[in-house]
């Protein structure tokens, strides 16, 4: 089945400086890879996505980034701010259901005035 | 619009006993899944509904979890005989279906499980 990696586990960055996050996955086949952040006590919500016929997406600070080839995306967040400091999670479909995701294990992130 | 509600928020129990954790979805959308967020811990997927479609248990622990959807909205999962190992959060999400996948996939805020 598909297997997603998410890297680093923690992330501690200043305020204004970017941050990176990556996830390699393993399904050549997949071609959705939506990034989650969870703040705490709530739920994940979606902040970006992309498909596997882009290869790359901005939304104002945050872009995501992929490689087919390599299999693996990144979380770009230019900028940072307090608000940004969470736990960042990406996914892939699962090869047998593309209606279901397989999460990476996700990334603290924490934004230092 | 109303997003995916979840309830209750907090749920304490004693081992041993039997819980129901509910979850409103998104009005409209036909696809529904529970995840497991263990402290620190990523998404465990549980089961997933897809319309009249049998549901996908193939996450569930145990015989001891199970799940039901009824008229195609509002799901219950319970978990009986409760572990401790059973604390943890309960997440609900809610999608619409796309040909060929890529659904966004809306979550409700979870309920905290903790078995004393």
């Amino acid at each position: 089945g598909e297997n997603v990696e998410q890297h680093p586990s923690t992330l501690s960055v200043q305020e204004g400086d970017s941050a990176v996050i990556k996830c390699t996955y393993s399904d050549s086949a997949s071609n959705y890879f939506p990034w989650y952040k969870q703040e705490l006590g709530k739920g994940p919500q979606l902040i970006i996505d992309i498909r596997s016929n882009v290869g790359e997406k901005k939304d104002q600070r945050i872009a995501v980034t992929l490689n087919k080839t390599a299999k693996h995306f990144s979380l770009h967040i230019t900028e940072t701010q307090p608000e940004d400091s969470a736990v960042y999670f990406c996914a892939a479909p699962r090869p047998q259901g593309a209606q279901k995701l397989v999460f990476g294990q996700g990334t603290r992130l924490t934004i230092n005035p | 619009g109303a997003g995916v509600s979840q309830s209750p928020s907090n749920k304490v129990t004693e081992k041993g006993k039997d819980v129901e954790l509910r979850c409103d979805p998104i009005s409209g959308h036909t696809a529904l899944y529970w995840y497991r967020q263990s402290l620190g811990q990523g998404l465990e997927f549980l089961i997933y509904f897809q319309g009249n479609s049998a549901p996908d248990k193939s996450g569930l622990p145990s015989d001891r979890f199970s799940a039901e959807r009824t008229g195609g909205s509002v799901s219950t999962l319970t978990i009986q005989r409760t572990q401790q190992e059973d604390s943890a959060v309960y997440l609900c999400a809610s999608s619409l279906v796309v040909r060929g996948g890529g659904n966004t996939q809306y979550f409700g805020p979870g309920t905290r499980l903790t078995v004393l």
